[in-house]
């Protein structure tokens, strides 16, 4: 059984781009949650999709998009990239509101 | 902002001690959750602890919750080089579905 997996590993993008990340949620899992996490912080809640419905959200600014597909996996969709987007993004899958299950990560690098 | 506040940001021990880090919060939780998370991988959860309870345990790990004090303890026995990474307190305000709110983490260096 396959647990969380994000796509790409590490990403290197320049300011003012556009990125996509990706996440598969551990079998059986509806909901996914986002988290970015900048070097030597915790990590910082983005939002949480559940039945292809964001649910919530932290404070995070409109360039912050995301999307949860039919299979429950989801996309993390960053626009207009800032220097300070830099950070490791992390995807966290649960069923329901029980346990988090986090991915590996993808480390974004904005020059 | 962070809810949790993890003590010490840093802390250093020889195998076979034992490692204690603390965690405070601002408000009322509804249970309180701590993570581990290496080489700024993935994190995984250790252990969860409710309002109501006072201490879990789980192998080596001990967790204490003093809701009075808003704080919270994780003690790790008989360290080992292995459990040398970043330890995160996380919190939930209300039962139901609320996002965790982690604090910035204590960096643990067993060596051997």
């Amino acid at each position: 059984d396959a647990g969380v997996t994000q796509s790409p590993t590490h990403l290197i993008k320049t300011r003012g781009q556009q990125v996509t990340l990706r996440c598969s949620p551990k079998s059986g899992h509806d909901t996914v949650s986002w988290y970015q996490q900048a070097l030597g912080q915790g990590p910082q809640f983005i939002f949480q999709y559940y039945e292809e419905e964001e649910r919530q959200r932290g404070n995070f600014p409109d360039r912050f998009s995301g999307h949860q597909f039919p299979n429950y996996s989801s996309e993390l969709n960053v626009n207009a990239l800032l220097l300070g987007d830099s950070a490791l993004y992390l995807c966290a899958s649960s069923l329901g509101t029980g346990m988090l299950y986090f991915g590996p990560g993808t480390r974004l690098t904005v020059t | 902002s962070q809810q949790g506040e993890e003590d010490p940001q840093a802390l250093s021990i020889q195998e076979g001690e034992n490692a204690t880090m603390n965690c405070s919060y601002k408000t009322s939780i509804n249970n309180l959750q701590w993570y581990r998370q290496n080489s700024g991988r993935g994190l995984v959860h250790l252990i969860l602890i409710r309002s109501n309870e006072r201490e879990k345990h789980s192998g080596r790990l001990r967790v204490t919750l003093d809701t009075s004090k808003k704080s919270s303890s994780l003690l790790i026995t008989a360290s080992r080089a292995a459990d040398t990474a970043s330890y995160f307190c996380a919190t939930v305000f209300f039962s139901g579905n609320t996002p965790l709110v982690f604090g910035k983490g204590t960096r643990l260096s067993v060596i051997a």
